[in-house]
């Protein structure tokens, strides 16, 4: 199986800070790699999809980058909205798998 | 807008069974591979199974080899997965999920609001 590592596992930031949030996967995954933001108590939401592809009316403000075995999602501005957890997800073979997760706070 | 409705989540005892359903609307459910995530309370997200858009094609997690069985009914929009020989760990939010592929990456969008399974004596 391949493992997925998201660093850190949890940031505080604030209101207009530019962050990066990093996954790093345990075999090459070429760009089968997608980043979700969920909120508590709701579904996962996508964001980026293909490693660096942004997802339909999701803000500018989220990019994403990498291929191979390291990946990072950047926020470069944040909003109060952003103040969520986010997941890597990986699909380049059976089973998907997810990283850990990492927690934004305030 | 496309729309995914989970049901039949709840308590169940060690060893029991539960039959989950997913209600498709707003999109050609036939058309699309399908997938079970579900995620323990407080933790994170595990891909559990998931379906070839004609059913033909299935696969799972190991946890769940042999205790789970992901299937469709595709005149009914429907996606189901039987859950037998529950165990404690098996306690979590189901979500049923459409995939996209774009060739270099798969993806779930949209996610259903989920269906709690609680295993517990």
């Amino acid at each position: 199986d391949i493992h997925l590592t998201q660093s850190p596992s949890s940031l505080s930031a604030s209101i207009g800070d530019r962050v990066t949030i990093t996954c790093r996967a345990s075999h090459t995954i070429n760009t089968h790699l997608t980043w979700y933001q969920q909120n508590p108590g709701k579904a996962p939401k996508v964001l980026i999809y293909a490693a660096s592809t942004l997802q339909s009316g999701v803000p500018s403000r989220f990019s994403g980058s990498g291929s191979g075995t390291e990946f990072t999602l950047t926020i470069s501005s944040l909003q109060p909205e952003d103040f969520a957890t986010y997941y890597c997800q990986h699909s380049y073979n059976i089973p998907i798998t997810f990283g850990q997760g990492t927690r934004l706070e305030i | 807008e496309v729309h995914l409705v989970e049901s039949g989540g709840g308590l169940v005892q060690p060893g029991g069974s539960l039959r989950l359903s997913c209600a498709a609307s707003e999109f050609s459910f036939s058309y699309y591979w399908m997938s079970w995530v579900r995620q323990a309370p407080g933790k994170g997200l595990e891909w559990v199974a998931n379906i070839k858009y004609d059913g033909s094609e299935k696969n799972y997690v190991d946890s769940v080899k042999g205790r789970f069985i992901i299937s469709r009914d595709n005149a009914k929009n429907s996606l189901f997965l039987q859950m037998n020989s529950l165990r404690a760990e098996d306690a979590a939010v189901y979500y049923c999920a459409r995939e996209w592929s774009s060739g270099w990456s798969n993806w779930f969008d949209p996610w259903g609001q989920g269906t709690l399974v609680t295993v517990s004596s």
